[in-house]
């Protein structure tokens, strides 16, 4: 079992909708939690950054970690065409320096116009 | 303000020949990261840097791979030799300290590696 789950996807659904975008993971170490969105062809860019359990809300992005349940979600409103990438769960734990990140295997998305 | 750099954005070689990927990272930022993402795939860490120290390079297949960070600003990522499996993106990623809670990572465009 690898230590972050994400289903690949893809995920395809009308322009408007809202989507839901989900990761698991199995090492309680993990502190910090984050969403990067990466296009064809480019590095991934990030998206939202949360501590510990909680909600944080940034425009139309929502992310919400549930530490309990080691469950982490993206929600992103009013979906628009140009949200089609491929969105990447990440987390690390915190060890007095900055670990690298262990990511999902990414969840592609579809906005259809 | 310059994101992080990569160079070459492309490259092919020849299974058993050498490749060498440049990174430079925003300045100012001490920590610096090499990932690997193979086609379908996150990120997974190869090595990471805390200026010219490296601190985590547990990851890294260090029979054909080798990095270095000379001054403590611009890496380099080598494979000597490469091998067919080696075919993938290497990313580069930077971070301003690697000591605050809130550090983040930025990340570069990536070298798409095809080994034939």
């Amino acid at each position: 079992q690898k230590e972050v789950e994400q289903d690949p996807g893809p995920l395809s659904v009308p322009e408007g909708a809202i989507v839901s975008l989900n990761c698991t993971y199995s090492n309680s170490a993990f502190q910090y939690f984050m969403w990067y969105r990466q296009y064809s062809r480019k590095g991934p860019e990030l998206l939202m950054y949360t501590y510990s359990s909680g909600n944080k809300e940034d425009g139309r992005f929502t992310a919400q970690v549930d530490k309990s349940s080691k469950y982490i979600s993206l929600f992103i409103r009013d979906s628009q065409p140009s949200d089609s990438a491929t969105y990447l769960c990440a987390m690390r734990g915190f060890g007095g320096g900055a670990d690298g990140l262990t990511f999902g295997k990414g969840t592609h998305l579809i906005i259809q116009p | 303000e310059a994101g992080v750099v990569q160079s070459p954005r492309y490259k092919i070689i020849e299974k058993k020949q050498p490749v060498a990927f440049w990174c430079n990272p925003i300045s100012g930022h001490n920590t610096l990261y090499w990932y690997l993402q193979n086609l379908g795939q996150g990120p997974e860490l190869l090595i990471r840097y805390e200026n010219e120290e490296a601190v985590d390079d547990s990851q890294l297949p260090k029979d054909r791979f080798s990095a270095e960070r000379l001054k403590g600003v611009d890496s380099t990522l080598k494979i000597q030799p490469a091998e067919l499996g080696d075919s993938a993106v290497y990313l580069c990623a930077s971070s301003p300290s690697g000591q605050g809670i809130s550090d983040t990572q930025y990340f570069g465009p990536g070298t798409r590696l095809t080994v034939l």
